[in-house]
């Protein structure tokens, strides 16, 4: 069935240090891609989205790419701070439906 | 309101106990969806309304959940006769259109049965 897959946190960084959080999907047909971000306390935010193959979405200093040929979105970023310690969630939205399908998260821990 | 309002934040339930989430959704949103996100889980799906219709109600789990909003705005999610297996995070959002616009959430309400 559909799914997605993320790499499995938490992920420790020092500040100013590169970001990369994999994503990879398996979907039918041509699904919009999602980043979404869960600050402590916080509600579900959108972080970035790509609707087509090749598109790459950017927000905040984050990146990703839609790669069709790899079914990846995976999620980049080249100096992160203190403050971008969350839980990140990669999801898809399969054209003509509405419901998300989300990876279960992965957690990021930056340090001074 | 300025988000997606959810009432109450938290609330344990006994089990066999009939609980109502509350969701708020921003004004004027026309879709409406509610998620369940386990410990250490992403959200899952649940339910999702078009105004007063409820077009999908494919992810509910058992008869138990009920999903209602019946003018078009406030949505009240039912869990008849709990069960420890509930216990989760219910994650309301909303949309303003029908399609292919951003989905935002409200805080969630921790469900504990015990």
């Amino acid at each position: 069935g559909d799914s997605v897959t993320q790499m499995e946190g938490p992920v420790t960084l020092s500040e100013e240090a590169f970001l990369t959080i994999n994503c990879t999907y398996t979907a039918t047909g041509y699904p919009s891609l999602f980043w979404y971000v869960q600050y402590p306390g916080e509600g579900l935010q959108l972080l970035l989205k790509a609707t087509k193959a090749d598109d790459k979405g950017s927000n905040k200093g984050f990146e990703a790419t839609y790669r069709k040929e790899t079914t990846s979105f995976h999620l980049e970023k080249g100096s992160v701070q203190v403050s971008d310690s969350a839980v990140y969630f990669c999801a898809y939205m399969n054209t003509g439906f509405q419901k998300l399908v989300f990876g279960t998260g992965t957690r990021l821990l930056v340090s001074p | 309101g300025a988000g997606v309002s959810q009432s109450p934040r938290y609330k344990v339930a006994k089990r066999g106990q009939d609980v109502a989430l509350r969701c708020d959704p921003i004004s004027g949103h026309v879709s409406l969806f509610w998620y369940q996100q386990a410990l250490g889980q992403g959200p899952e799906f649940l339910t999702y309304f078009q105004n007063e219709a409820q077009l999908d109600k494919s992810g509910l789990p058992s008869d138990r959940f009920f999903a209602e909003r019946p003018e078009g705005s406030v949505s009240t999610l039912k869990i008849q006769r709990t069960q420890q297996e509930d216990s989760a995070v219910y994650l309301c959002a909303s949309s303003l259109e029908e399609i292919n616009t951003e989905a935002f959430f409200g805080q969630g309400t921790r469900l504990t049965v015990v």
